[in-house]
């Protein structure tokens, strides 16, 4: 069956590093893949979103990577900030409209 | 919240008890899907409609129930509730409009029910 897997349950860095966090995959190919934040309390925020023929995609301090080879996604927060600290979910779409969740990475950012 | 609301934000109920959530968008998007989220398996998504009328299962569907009567109102029922139904409930809707339909979601603010 489908499976994504977000290897890391929590991390933790100081501020202005840059942090990254891995989405892996199995048993599918899907045509693109998305990340989500979610702050406690909160529902999930639509962040970036990277398809298949795509290497990199990057927003503001924010860059994805997807290589289908490896069936990876890494996500980067480079010169990170306390207010980076979130959850952080990766999703793939699965199939008939449905979208398929990790179990998401908790980032804290220490000043 | 992408003009999402949820209702009630928050639950107390006793087991064997019905309980109706409610979402609500202002987007008049097509597509509307209910999730529960629960520490260490994420959001797992439970029902979901592409349309009025039109609903689908999702992978914990067994339990609950969905009603979709109008294009911005999407019912989610526990028929019976039971204790492994405390979660945290979160609604989302999406566009998927034609050519290049990505699926990205707008999530309410969820509901929190405990059951006790």
């Amino acid at each position: 069956s489908q499976k994504i897997e977000q290897n890391s349950e929590a991390l933790n860095i100081q501020e202005g590093k840059t942090a990254t966090l891995t989405c892996n995959y199995t048993n599918y190919s899907p045509a693109y893949l998305q990340w989500y934040r979610q702050d406690p309390g909160r529902g999930p925020v639509f962040l970036l979103l990277i398809r298949e023929n795509e290497k990199e995609k990057r927003k503001e301090r924010l860059k994805v990577t997807f290589d289908t080879t490896l069936k990876q996604s890494l996500f980067h927060i480079t010169a990170s900030q306390p207010a980076d600290s979130a959850t952080y979910l990766c999703a793939l779409y699965s199939s008939a409209s449905k979208i398929i969740f990790g179990s998401g990475t908790r980032l804290s950012i220490r000043p | 919240d992408a003009g999402i609301t949820q209702s009630p934000r928050h639950k107390v109920t006793e087991t064997g008890t019905p309980v109706t959530l409610r979402c609500h968008q202002t987007e008049n998007h097509r597509y509307m899907y209910w999730y529960r989220q629960d520490p260490g398996h994420g959001l797992r998504l439970i029902h979901y409609s592409y349309g009025v009328k039109d609903t689908d299962k999702g992978e914990v569907s067994d339990g609950y129930s969905v009603s979709r009567s109008k294009t911005e109102d999407f019912l989610l029922t526990l028929e019976s509730a039971t204790s492994s139904q405390t979660s945290v409930y979160f609604c989302a809707i999406s566009d998927n409009s034609q050519g290049g339909s990505t699926d990205t979601q707008y999530f309410g603010p969820g509901t929190r029910l405990t059951v006790l």
